[in-house]
């Protein structure tokens, strides 16, 4: 099957500038994370989706970070205005599972977005 | 809290035997997940325990030990390719319903030397 899609690879802004990155996870699966993941440091939830609803997003700075599943597919990650402290790889990753199942589902990471704000 | 810790980087030799620890301390544990992660890539899944007790797949095995809040993953006849990070990540019953929360460790940086 294929994997989990993200672009763009690379992204450098300057501070306050806006970005945007786009996900596809694996057809078929329902749930979609977004993670940041700062250098040297473990993945950080950002947001998760259950098909086109936010179940998780108590760690999204909202006043900067958007995203959006609008049909229950692919993803879109937006942030407004970067700032310096934003320079991280985001990764997306899916699972397959909902419910009582998702407890216990590996997720599917993309490459991830290494975004570097300048 | 929800906490985990793991060692931040391990050296070890080709050929070797390494163990990787990871503790952690949380409530309505759902299972521990290993994730293997080379530089500038995603994370691959490697091992879930939710049982006590050692799960082997080849030259992998991964250790739980509930009431210690104990686990490890124990890597055989090391590879140079098997030098990353690997991230310890614990499965919580955190959310709403039936919503899984995942605590991430920092990850353990091995170096596997000739």
């Amino acid at each position: 099957e294929a994997g989990v899609a993200q672009s763009p690879r690379y992204k450098i802004i300057e501070k306050r500038q806006s970005v945007a990155f786009w996900c596809n996870p694996i057809s078929g699966h329902a749930t979609l994370y977004w993670y940041q993941q700062i250098l040297g440091q473990g993945p950080k939830l950002l947001i998760q989706f259950q098909n086109n609803g936010v179940v998780d997003d108590s760690q999204l700075p909202k006043d900067r970070f958007s995203a959006e599943r609008l049909k229950g597919v692919d993803s879109t990650l937006k942030i407004q205005p970067a700032k310096l402290e934003d320079s991280a790889v985001y990764l997306c990753a899916s699972s397959s599972k909902l419910g009582t199942e998702a407890l216990y589902s590996p997720l599917h990471f993309g490459n991830g977005t290494r975004l570097t704000v300048t | 809290g929800q906490n985990i810790d793991q060692p931040t980087e391990m050296t070890a030799t080709e050929g070797a035997i390494v163990q990787i620890n990871c503790t952690y301390q949380t409530s309505g544990f759902n299972g521990l997940f290993w994730y293997q992660q080379h530089a500038g890539e995603a994370p691959t899944f490697l091992s879930y325990n939710v049982l006590d007790g050692l799960e082997e797949k080849g030259r992998f095995s991964s250790f739980l030990s509930r009431s210690k809040g104990y686990s490890y993953l124990l890597l055989k006849e090391l590879q140079m390719k098997d030098s990353a990070s690997y991230l310890c990540a614990v499965s919580h019953t955190g959310g709403a319903g039936n919503n899984r929360k995942l605590i991430w460790g920092l990850g353990t940086s091995l170096a596997v030397n000739p």
